[in-house]
C-alpha cells in the first residue's frame, strides 16, 4: 500500500517560534496533499488542500500567514506553524493522494507543542 | 453544505460479537466511500473503501452501500479488543478536485 512519512513525529516550540512539519509520499507521486489538525478527543480537522506547484487552498477560518504551505514536488509537502503559541499545541496530520486514485493515505501525524 | 453524520458512541460490543457502525451522507453526487479506523494518539489508516451500492467483504469487516437511502456501514464480524477504536466514514464526489468530508467517528469498544 502507498506509505506517507511524516516528520517529526513530536517537536516542543517555544513561544514565538516557527516550526516545519515534512510530509512526503514514500512510494508514490502525490499530487494532491492535504493538512488536517485534531485537537485531542476532536475530529478530524481540514486546514489546506495542497496541490503541487501551485498555491494551497486553505479552509474558511485557518490563518494561511500562520500556517505556511508549500508543495514544491510530487512528493513533499511542507506546514510551517509559525509563531507557535499554546493554542497551537495539536495533532498535525498530512495525507496525500495519487493522481487518478480516491484514496486517501494518511502520514502518522506530528505532535507539535506550544509552550 | 456537504454533510456526514455519525453517532459519536462509544459503541460497546462483547468480544466475538458483530459491531455495526452507520454513517449517513448529504451530497447525493458522491461517489467514493471509505472507512479509516484510528486508534488513540495515532493518525486514520484505511481500512475500506466502497463505490457501487452492495456489500463488500474484506477479512472481518464488510462495508454496505446504500446510495438511494444515502447511507454507508460498515459490519465487523468476530469483534476483537485490538478492533477498539475510532472508525471515520469518509465521503466524497469522484474526480481528482474534490475534497473528501469526514464524518466525526465513532468510538468503538469491544470488551472482553
Amino acid at each position: 500500500g502507498a506509505v506517507v512519512s511524516q516528520h517529526p513525529s513530536r517537536v516542543i516550540c517555544k513561544s514565538g517560534t516557527s516550526v516545519k512539519i515534512e510530509c512526503r509520499s514514500l512510494d508514490f507521486q502525490a499530487t494532491t496533499m492535504f493538512w488536517y489538525r485534531q485537537f485531542p478527543k476532536q475530529s478530524l480537522m481540514l486546514m489546506a488542500t495542497s496541490n503541487e506547484g501551485s498555491k494551497a487552498t486553505y479552509e474558511q477560518g485557518v490563518e494561511k500567514d500562520k500556517f505556511l504551505i508549500n508543495h514544491a514536488s510530487l512528493t513533499l509537502s511542507t506546514l510551517t506553524v509559525t509563531s507557535a503559541h499554546p493554542e497551537d499545541s495539536s495533532f498535525y496530520i498530512c495525507s496525500a493522494v495519487s493522481g487518478g486514485e480516491e484514496t486517501q493515505y494518511f502520514g502518522p501525524g506530528t505532535r507539535l507543542l506550544g509552550l | 453544505q456537504k454533510e456526514v453524520e455519525q453517532n459519536s458512541g462509544p459503541l460497546s460490543v462483547p468480544e466475538g460479537a458483530i459491531a455495526s457502525l452507520n454513517c449517513t451522507y448529504s451530497d447525493r453526487g458522491s461517489q467514493s466511500f471509505f472507512w479509516y479506523r484510528q486508534y488513540s494518539g495515532k493518525s486514520p489508516e484505511l481500512i475500506m473503501s466502497i463505490y457501487s451500492n452492495g456489500d463488500k467483504e474484506d477479512g472481518r469487516f464488510t462495508a454496505q452501500l446504500n446510495k438511494a437511502s444515502q447511507y454507508v456501514s460498515l459490519l465487523i464480524r468476530d469483534s476483537q479488543p485490538s478492533d477498539s477504536a475510532t472508525y471515520l466514514c469518509a465521503v466524497k464526489r469522484a474526480g481528482g478536485s474534490y475534497i473528501p468530508t469526514f464524518g466525526r467517528g465513532t468510538s468503538l469498544i469491544v470488551h472482553p
